[in-house]
């Protein structure tokens, strides 16, 4: 199984909502990101979590706080979020060997009202 | 700092024609390189990589990629594209603490 299953697919919430977004993985990988995509852009690395702790947070709005209740789940919640942060969210899982590639789920497409 | 550049932003080639997406790293030791290809509204995709040696990497769907280091180089090749090849294509390379570094992509659409 080399599946990273991101739900849901879609979201759409207003500015006073909260909401999470859910990632599970079950490759065994003990590293576990989330990035955001803007249209026609890279993915910008938003938090990385080894040994579900947290490793990296790229300067990321309070507004979105990462969970990672165990080794096959990451959570990303969100709160009092603005119209610019529609995106595509992505989840990602991989190895901590050195170099090791990611694996990317499919992705939450979030729309801010 | 470790970088990757696709000097590249959007290209267009016929089906059946062959293909050539341009990577350049900037990076101080052997970088780890790889290729994604991301479909519109999807996840990313794991074409090839590369850590060391032959720097011929072969990868999915028929890609391959060749690594260069004199040019800091990992260009993406295929001799003949699909219409189904057509998607975005990001270079990237991994830094440590596992940190990924994408190109800004090449987007490309494949001409009947």
């Amino acid at each position: 199984d080399t599946e990273v299953t991101q739900t849901p697919k879609h979201l759409v919430m207003g500015m006073t909502n909260k909401k999470s977004l859910k990632c599970e993985q079950h490759m065994g990988h003990r590293a576990m990101y989330w990035y955001k995509q803007k249209a026609k852009k890279p993915p910008e690395l938003m938090f990385v979590y080894s040994y579900e702790k947290l490793s990296i947070n790229e300067s990321v709005p309070s507004r979105f706080s990462p969970e990672c209740p165990n080794s096959s789940l990451l959570n990303l919640h969100l709160h009092a979020l603005q119209p610019e942060d529609s995106a595509l969210y992505l989840c990602a899982s991989s190895g901590l060997t050195e170099g090791t590639e990611a694996f990317f789920g499919q992705g939450t497409r979030l729309t801010v009202v | 700092a470790q970088s990757v550049t696709q000097p590249d932003i959007h290209i267009t080639v016929s089906e059946g024609a062959s293909l050539e997406l341009r990577c350049n790293y900037s990076y101080g030791a052997t970088p780890y390189l790889f290729w994604y290809v991301q479909s519109p509204g999807q996840g990313l995709q794991l074409l090839l990589k590369y850590f060391s040696g032959d720097t011929l990497v072969q990868g999915i769907k028929g890609f391959e990629a060749e690594f260069k280091r004199s040019q800091s180089s990992f260009n993406l090749r295929k001799p003949s594209v699909h219409w189904s090849d057509a998607a975005e294509y990001f270079c990237a390379v991994v830094r440590s603490a596992s940190k990924i570094i994408f190109g800004s992509g090449t987007r490309l659409s494949i001409r009947p």
